[in-house]
């Protein structure tokens, strides 16, 4: 069964704190691994999608990087708009499978 | 691009009525919708999955005769909760994966149904 853990689940920075968070998980073939955040009461919003391991991708403050075990989401010189949850979730490859998701870590930015 | 709507945001309802929920994209035909809820503290939970003009795949232990599903068009899913009860209370989520980009798997998701059974 395909899992996804990640870690921390919380995480408070002080502004301009950077971190990592992790995203450990176990597939039978990844066809894609994707980082989503998400707002207290609100959806989802997509963030990166990473296909292979090595693979890096970049959007402002967020770095994201895949293994072939785990991927870090980077947050470089965070600001206090950066606090949020952060979710991963995994696509296994061979036809149609469901995406499973960790349960995130709740990033708090402090001024 | 990839915006994906959900209406009502909230709806309050009194047990043993029906709630409908409306997940439309906005700009771009979904190949496939997805119904979600989600607890606090918990990851999303997958309730079932719905393609065009078909009917929808329910996850195990979700009851399909309390959650019809209808998926009329590639921009519209529905999400009735029938003969609703407190326990249905949660946050209901939809998310649609692109026509365009059927190469990639990520899916948008709505802003979410915040369903209280009162």
């Amino acid at each position: 069964e395909d899992q996804v853990t990640q870690s921390p689940e919380a995480l408070r920075l002080q502004e301009g704190e950077s971190s990592s968070l992790n995203c450990s998980y176990t597939v039978s073939g990844l066809r894609g691994l994707f980082w989503y955040r998400q707002d207290p009461g609100k959806g989802p919003e997509f963030l990166f999608t990473l296909y292979s391991a090595g693979e890096e991708k970049e959007k402002e403050r967020l770095k994201a990087t895949l293994t072939k075990k785990e991927s870090f989401l980077h947050i470089t010189a965070p600001k206090p708009e950066d606090s949020a949850t952060y979710l991963c979730a995994v696509q296994p490859s061979g036809g149609y499978q469901k995406v499973t998701f960790g349960i995130g870590t709740k990033l708090q930015v402090i001024p | 691009g990839a915006v994906v709507s959900q209406h009502p945001s909230r709806v309050i309802c009194k047990s043993g009525t029906s709630v409908k929920i409306e997940c439309r994209s906005l700009d771009f035909q979904a190949t496939t919708m997805f119904w979600y809820r989600q607890f606090p503290k918990q990851s999303l939970m997958l309730m079932a999955t719905s393609n065009e003009g078909s009917k929808a795949t329910y996850e195990q232990g979700v009851e399909k005769d309390k959650f019809l599903i209808n998926h009329a068009s590639l921009t519209l899913s529905t999400l009735t909760v029938t003969s609703a009860h407190p326990e249905d209370s949660s946050f209901y989520i939809c998310s649609a994966r692109s026509r365009q980009t059927s190469n990639h798997y990520e899916q948008y998701f709505g802003p979410g149904t915040r369903l209280t059974v009162t």
